[in-house]
């Protein structure tokens, strides 16, 4: 079965200071993996994708994100934090042999400090 | 609209009604997913549309639980006879081809249903 795991709860950052938002995950067979963000009584938005290539994959509003096979993990990374990123972030996986489904992380509160 | 849109917003039930939470995907698009949030958690994956065909609804919690396409675009996610544990929002997204060959699914806004 896959499974999704986001560690903290809950991230406080600084503005201006790098942010990661911790994901990992467990599937039989290739992953597919994504990350979302959910803003306060708005649906969720898709940020990134990793599907193959490069383990660097670059997102909207300047997030990024790295796919590491031997540590099953697809950690969120920014640089410089913003207030404005503040929001619910949801890391997901889906697998070749796992139908259509998407299945999501229990998701990961990140507050940036002005 | 440009994006995928659920009615109602918002409904509030007593136990043992019956309920319909619709949606209307992105036009165009082929794939259509419901999924359940409960508060403070991630969404979990309830059923999954190809066009008309229900490829999977192997998250359905219950046979209360049933979703139908029938033209291949707007989509009903219906719960019979509501329980207090149905609670929850109520996620439709839409893709423009399978979901996972592109990765990005298009979510609306949800419905929260409250069973009193």
């Amino acid at each position: 079965a896959q499974s999704v795991a986001q560690p903290e709860d809950q991230v406080n950052v600084a503005e201006g200071n790098p942010l990661t938002v911790k994901c990992t995950y467990s599937v039989s067979g290739n992953p597919y993996l994504f990350w979302y963000v959910q803003y306060p009584n708005r649906g969720l938005q898709f940020l990134l994708k990793y599907i193959t290539g490069d383990n660097l994959v670059k997102g909207s509003y300047g997030f990024e994100a790295e796919f590491n096979k031997s540590q099953t993990s697809f950690h969120l990374k920014k640089p410089s934090a913003l207030v404005s990123d503040s929001a619910l972030y949801f890391c997901a996986v889906s697998a070749d042999n796992y139908g259509q489904n998407f299945v999501f992380g229990p998701g990961t509160r990140l507050s940036v400090l002005p | 609209g440009a994006g995928v849109s659920q009615s109602p917003r918002y409904k509030v039930a007593k136990r043992g009604q019956d309920v319909a939470l619709r949606c209307d995907p992105i036009s165009g698009h082929v794939s259509l997913f419901w999924y359940q949030q409960a508060l403070g958690q991630g969404p979990e994956f309830l059923t999954y549309f190809q066009n008309e065909a229900q490829l999977d609804k192997s998250g359905l919690p219950s046979d209360r639980f049933f979703a139908e396409r029938p033209e291949g675009s707007v989509s009903t996610l219906k719960i019979q006879r509501t329980q207090q544990e149905d609670s929850a929002v109520y996620l439709c997204a839409s893709s423009l081809r399978s979901g996972r060959s592109t990765g990005e699914l298009f979510f609306g806004e949800g419905s929260r249903l409250t069973v009193l």
